[in-house]
């Protein structure tokens, strides 16, 4: 079946600019995690959404992102006033579902192609 | 200290040979494991799971020790596509917690 799908996969975009990332998880997903990448560097977790629950922002590195997810399944993130640092691989996952009491399986998180965001 | 800390390498071996990466956690509570295998520019794809005390899937073996809170991979008779990072990732039920990775060149 469809994967994970992100759009664009990349982006070019100047300073000060707002830019908006899009990702389709799979079908009947529940939960949906989105990634930063830098160059060599590892994984940083942003935001996670999972059901009809509030986000866990806790990973937003400042005011400028945020992150809607629309009836459970497309989810876009906003950079707004996008600086340089910004620039980045931003990766979308999904998985079955999320929290306590879940078989360990429906942790399993399947990744998007990512989108390739460069501020100039 | 990291959630969960892997030895970023790179690990340089000739084709043929028997690789292995330690991980180590640090959360107590997580149950399951996972390793994700990362090619360059592409995102991590899952490549094993690791559910109770190891798992083996053809030239690839994890191993969990709960007591000393790390898991391992083997990877046996490497080939050159094996070339790659291996990301460690850690779930302690509500959140995967990934390792910085550890890189992986198969020469000729």
């Amino acid at each position: 079946g469809a994967g994970v799908s992100q759009s664009p996969s990349n982006k070019v975009t100047e300073k000060g600019k707002d830019v908006e990332l899009r990702c389709d998880p799979i079908s009947g997903h529940t939960a949906l995690y989105w990634y930063r990448q830098s160059l060599g560097q590892g994984l940083e977790f942003l935001i996670y959404f999972q059901g009809n629950s509030a986000p866990d922002k806790s990973g937003l590195p400042s005011d400028r992102f945020s992150a809607e997810r629309t009836g459970g399944s497309v989810s876009t993130l906003t950079i707004q006033r996008t600086q340089q640092e910004d620039s980045a691989v931003y990766l979308c996952a999904s998985s079955l579902g999320s929290g306590q009491g879940v078989p360990s399986s429906y942790n399993e998180q399947f990744f998007g192609p990512g989108t390739r965001l460069t501020v100039l | 200290r990291k959630e969960v800390e892997q030895d970023p390498g790179p690990f340089n071996v000739p084709e043929g040979a028997t690789v292995a990466f330690n991980c180590t956690y640090s959360n107590s509570a997580s149950q399951s494991f996972f390793w994700y295998r990362q090619d360059c520019r592409k995102e991590p794809k899952l490549l094993m799971s690791v559910y109770s005390s190891g798992n083996e899937d053809g030239r690839f073996t994890a191993q969990l020790n709960r007591a000393s809170q790390y898991i391992s991979l083997l990877i046996r008779d490497s080939k050159l596509s094996d070339s790659a990072t291996y990301l460690c990732v850690s779930d302690a039920g509500n959140m995967l917690t990934f390792g910085g990775g550890t890189r992986l060149m198969v020469k000729p």
